[in-house]
C-alpha cells in the first residue's frame, strides 16, 4: 500500500514564496508522475502541475506557469513545489498526487493529506 | 468555471440509488477516461473510480461509474448516510495539456 506524506502547514506573506514537500513510501518514486492539485477553502480542486523524476519532465497548468516550480531530489525520492509572488488567494490546502499515468487515471491513484498554505499580512 | 461540468448538488434516501453527471468535449472526457473521487470534509479526496468503470480495492461495488461520448456518470446504489460528501470527476484535456476537475457534487442524504 503507497502511503504519501507531505510537509507542514506553512504561513507566508503576500509577496513570499513557499516550498511544500512530498514523499510516497515504497519504490514507486521512479515510476510514477507526481501531480499537485490545490484546493481553496470553500472550492473545488484545480490542477497545477506535475512531475516525473525519472524522465525529467514538468507540465504546468497555464494558470500558474509563471508562478509553480517543481523539483525532484532523487537522493530523498522527495518531491517539491515552489509557489512564488504569493497572495490571499493562494490560501488553499495543496494536495500532492501519485499517479502511474501523466494523463492521471488508467491506475489508483494515491493521495497525500494537503499541507494547508496561508497568505495572510 | 469548471471546464467538467458537475450538478452543484444531489440528494437522496437511504437506499435508493442515485446519479451524479459529468459533462465534457471531445477533447478532455471525448478523449480520455475519467476518475470519480468522493470528499468527506476536512479529508483528502478519496478515489472511488478510476478509468470510467474500476473501482480500486476497498470501494463498495454500491459504486460505480460509466461513460458515453463525452459525458460519465458516477451512480452511488443503496444510499447511505456516510455516502454524504462531495463529489468530483477528472479528466485529461489533451488541448489544455493538463487535468481537469468538475466544480464538484455535494450529496446530501435526506
Amino acid at each position: 500500500q503507497v502511503q504519501v506524506v507531505q510537509s507542514g502547514a506553512e504561513v507566508e506573506k503576500p509577496g513570499a514564496s513557499v516550498k511544500v514537500s512530498c514523499k510516497a513510501s515504497g519504490n514507486i518514486f521512479t515510476d510514477y508522475w507526481i501531480h499537485w492539485v490545490r484546493q481553496a477553502p470553500r472550492q473545488g480542486l484545480q490542477w497545477m502541475a506535475m512531475i516525473n523524476p525519472s524522465l525529467g519532465r514538468t507540465t504546468y497548468s497555464q494558470k500558474f506557469q509563471d508562478r509553480v516550480a517543481m523539483t525532484a531530489d532523487t537522493s530523498t525520492n522527495t518531491v517539491n513545489m515552489h509557489l512564488s509572488s504569493l497572495r490571499s488567494e493562494d490560501t488553499a490546502f495543496y494536495y500532492c498526487v501519485y499517479s502511474k499515468y501523466y494523463y492521471g487515471s488508467g491506475a489508483p491513484d494515491h493521495w497525500g493529506p494537503g499541507t494547508l498554505v496561508t497568505v495572510s499580512s | 468555471q469548471s471546464v467538467l461540468t458537475q450538478p452543484p448538488s444531489a440528494s437522496g434516501t437511504p437506499g435508493q440509488r442515485v446519479t451524479i453527471s459529468c459533462s465534457g468535449i471531445t477533447s478532455n472526457i471525448g478523449s480520455n477516461t475519467v476518475n470519480w473521487y468522493q470528499q468527506l470534509p476536512g479529508t483528502a479526496p478519496k478515489l472511488l473510480i478510476y478509468s470510467a468503470d474500476q473501482r480500486p480495492s476497498g470501494v463498495p461495488d454500491r459504486f460505480s461509474g460509466s461513460m458515453s461520448g463525452t459525458s460519465a456518470s458516477l451512480a452511488i446504489s443503496g444510499l447511505q448516510s456516510e455516502d454524504e460528501a462531495d463529489y468530483y470527476c477528472a479528466a485529461w484535456d489533451d488541448r489544455l495539456n493538463g487535468r481537469l476537475f468538475g466544480g464538484g457534487t455535494k450529496l446530501t442524504v435526506l
